[in-house]
């Protein structure tokens, strides 16, 4: 984890769009992860992007990825109350190990 | 399709105390098993990972063991644990060795140790 970094807290409103963004250190990961763990449950992978690409759209969710800057984002549109959980990025660096970020909460206010 | 069990969900334990947290993939045969640990505000560390039957990597010198004793049961042990043992344990499986999809986590263990 301390290789990948994401701010801890994210507040929105439902019906507003919601971007969680991670920054990560090793350029060469080829693959990059967006999980959601709600309370008290496991993680669940949402999406993930390969290195080639710069975006990735799946229903709701929009991954951007800029390699130069090392930066990954997920946006959530139109988010709604079922939404609110923590999420993370994870990045693979060794086969099959992965760095996880620490987490950002995300609260959706109705 | 496939399914990924873990027990106990909660636990509290007696520092000093032996630990055994059991995980189970149905589903599927020959799966890449992981155990990993949330601590409180933290990211998720890699304990041990296991591609087949009792092969096991650890990645983190520690109080803990983890075993394979079938295709597709991970357990993860202590003989005695520390204060510092507490957190949040994952399991994991993917299907391909190099996890390339990601990985589908089972629903955890909150460990305890008072």
């Amino acid at each position: 984890g301390e290789d990948v970094e994401q701010s801890l807290f994210l507040s929105v409103r439902e019906g507003d769009s919601s971007v969680i963004n991670c920054t990560y250190t090793d350029s060469s990961s080829t693959y990059l992860y967006w999980y959601k763990q709600e309370p008290g449950a496991g993680l669940q992978l949402l999406t993930y992007i390969f290195s080639n690409m710069d975006m990735k759209q799946d229903q709701r969710l929009t991954v951007l990825l800029n390699k130069k800057d090392k930066h990954l984002s997920l946006r959530i549109a139109d988010t709604q109350t079922g939404d609110s959980a923590i999420y993370f990025c994870a990045e693979r660096y060794n086969f099959n190990k992965f760095y996880f970020g620490s987490g950002t909460k995300l609260n959706v206010k109705p | 399709s496939q399914t990924i069990h873990q027990w106990p969900a909660t636990l509290v334990q007696p520092v000093g105390s032996p630990l055994s947290l059991e995980c189970t993939v149905e589903g599927t045969s020959n799966p890449n098993l992981y155990w990993y640990r949330q601590a409180a505000g933290r990211g998720l560390q890699l304990l041990f990972y296991s591609v087949g039957i009792g092969q096991i990597s650890s990645e983190v010198p520690q109080n803990l063991s983890a075993s394979r004793p079938q295709d597709r049961q991970f357990i993860l042990s202590s003989k005695k644990l520390l204060l510092s043992d507490s957190g949040f344990y994952l399991c994991a499986w993917s299907r391909d060795r190099g996890a390339n999809y990601g990985y589908t986590f089972g629903s955890g263990t909150r460990l305890t140790v008072v």
